[in-house]
């Protein structure tokens, strides 16, 4: 069964760049698209985008100007890098699968990664 | 951009209870929402995609319905595994998630 699992450091230094990989076991990158969702402590989930497998995207407006999706289909691999973080940018990072062709919704996600902005 | 809106926010109920949730948009989405279960330290776990089409394995006791802009959540009768949090997200425009509702023990 697909199994996804994020890495990446858990802390930040403001204005720096946030980068995460997330990589996909049991199955293949191909043919889904894949995305970054996020959620600060205590707080409602944000989607920041998705990357289909052959690299076409699709991002959260508010987070466009700072964001990149790339996907490494030799290892499996998709990443997210962020940049010019800030505080508010402290969050859980999920990676999940967009299961469905038509419709953007998760069907399997990864356990999380904690990522915290300070100096 | 569209935003999401849930009642309550909070809703404490038993065992066997029957829970509805609302969840409403800013504006028409159609059908295109989903519900997720989040339980603490959990990633979520879809549920009901398209209002009201149940996802693989969701059992038969969690039912959704509405279309435009309101939309609600129905546990017939509430089990021990089914205090969480909910979220609704609408995929008609990008994608956005509403505040959550907790349902606690009473």
């Amino acid at each position: 069964q697909v199994q996804l699992q994020e890495s990446g450091p858990g802390l930040v230094k403001p204005s720096e760049t946030l980068s995460l990989t997330c990589t996909v076991s049991g199955g293949s990158i191909r043919n889904y698209y894949w995305s970054w969702i996020r959620q600060p402590p205590g707080k409602a989930l944000e989607w920041i985008g998705y990357i289909y497998y052959n690299g076409g995207t699709n991002y959260n407006p508010a987070l466009k100007s700072r964001l990149t999706l790339s996907v490494d289909m030799s290892k499996n691999q998709f990443s997210l890098k962020l940049g010019s973080v800030t505080a508010a940018d402290t969050a859980l990072y999920y990676c999940a699968r967009v299961g469905y062709s038509d419709s953007t919704l998760f069907d399997i996600w990864g356990q999380g990664t904690k990522v915290a902005v300070s100096s | 951009d569209i935003q999401m809106t849930q009642s309550p926010s909070t809703l404490s109920a038993s065992v066997g209870d029957r829970v509805t949730i609302t969840c409403r948009a800013s504006q028409s989405i159609s059908r295109w929402l989903a519900w997720y279960q989040q339980k603490p330290g959990k990633a979520p776990k879809l549920l009901i995609y398209k209002a009201s089409s149940l996802e693989s394995g969701v059992p038969s006791r969690f039912s959704g319905s509405g279309s435009g802009t309101e939309f609600t959540l129905t546990i017939s009768s509430l089990q021990p595994d089914d205090f969480a949090t909910y979220y609704c997200q609408q995929y008609n425009s990008y994608v956005t998630f509403g505040p959550g509702t907790k349902v606690d023990i009473k």
